[in-house]
């Protein structure tokens, strides 16, 4: 069936430096991916949609600026974290639609030292 | 804006018992998702419900829909320790736009002996 996968899937940087998280449909086009992130014991919360060939629609209080969106592709989203600190360390994870089902990736957790 | 309440937040069960998780949200969706979360793992997919009286079954878990009350419930069967995880339930936010879900806070079941 179709999969959404995400790399990589655990990623330790340091304060300051930047980190791209990848998100692939493998089997099937996505014109728009949803980027999640979700803190240690709390429930996911939608940073922004992705949008192939156009900007991302970001979420009220996500800095856009910061988490740097690119969809360039119809099988591929990235999410950047520009100058990472350590309150951006969570779990990332993904999801596309096929148009009939919604597939997640298996996440990709940043750690920032 | 769309908000989705779960309760119990915490439930802690003895195995073969039963018992139900509620899930409420604000606004008029017209699909409703159930996940299940292990720790330090994505999302796993275990019902989506469309339409209103819908119910779906898979091993012991039992969902269901009512959107005229917008109220969906996660019925759990003589549980068993393998159960034991964080389930969530999402609603579809976005319209038309598969994917852009609100989530419920989480319920963290545990089945102990």
């Amino acid at each position: 069936g179709a999969v959404v996968s995400q790399h990589p899937s655990w990623v330790i940087c340091k304060s300051g430096t930047s980190v791209k998280i990848e998100c692939r449909s493998l089997d099937f086009q996505a014109t728009t991916m949803f980027w999640y992130r979700q803190f240690p014991k709390q429930s996911l919360m939608l940073m922004a949609t992705s949008n192939e060939g156009s900007k991302a629609t970001y979420e009220q209080g996500v800095e856009k600026d910061k988490f740097l969106i690119n969809h360039a592709s119809l099988t591929l989203s990235t999410l950047t974290v520009t100058s990472a600190h350590p309150e951006d360390s969570s779990f990332y994870i993904c999801s596309a639609s096929d148009g009939q089902k919604l597939f997640f990736g298996e996440g990709s957790r940043l750690t920032v030292l | 804006e769309l908000k989705v309440e779960q309760n119990p937040l915490f439930l802690s069960m003895q195995e073969g018992k039963n018992y139900t998780i509620y899930c409420n949200y604000s606004t008029t969706s017209d699909r409703l998702y159930w996940y299940r979360q292990d720790p330090g793992k994505s999302l796993e997919s275990l019902f989506v419900l469309l339409s209103n009286g819908a119910v779906k079954q898979e091993g012991r878990l039992m969902a269901s829909l009512d959107t005229k009350a917008r109220l969906s419930t996660l019925h759990i069967t003589a549980a068993v320790h393998d159960l034991s995880a964080t389930y969530f339930c999402a609603v579809n936010a976005g319209g038309t736009s598969y994917g852009k879900l609100t989530f419920g806070q989480g319920t963290i079941l545990t089945v102990h002996p």
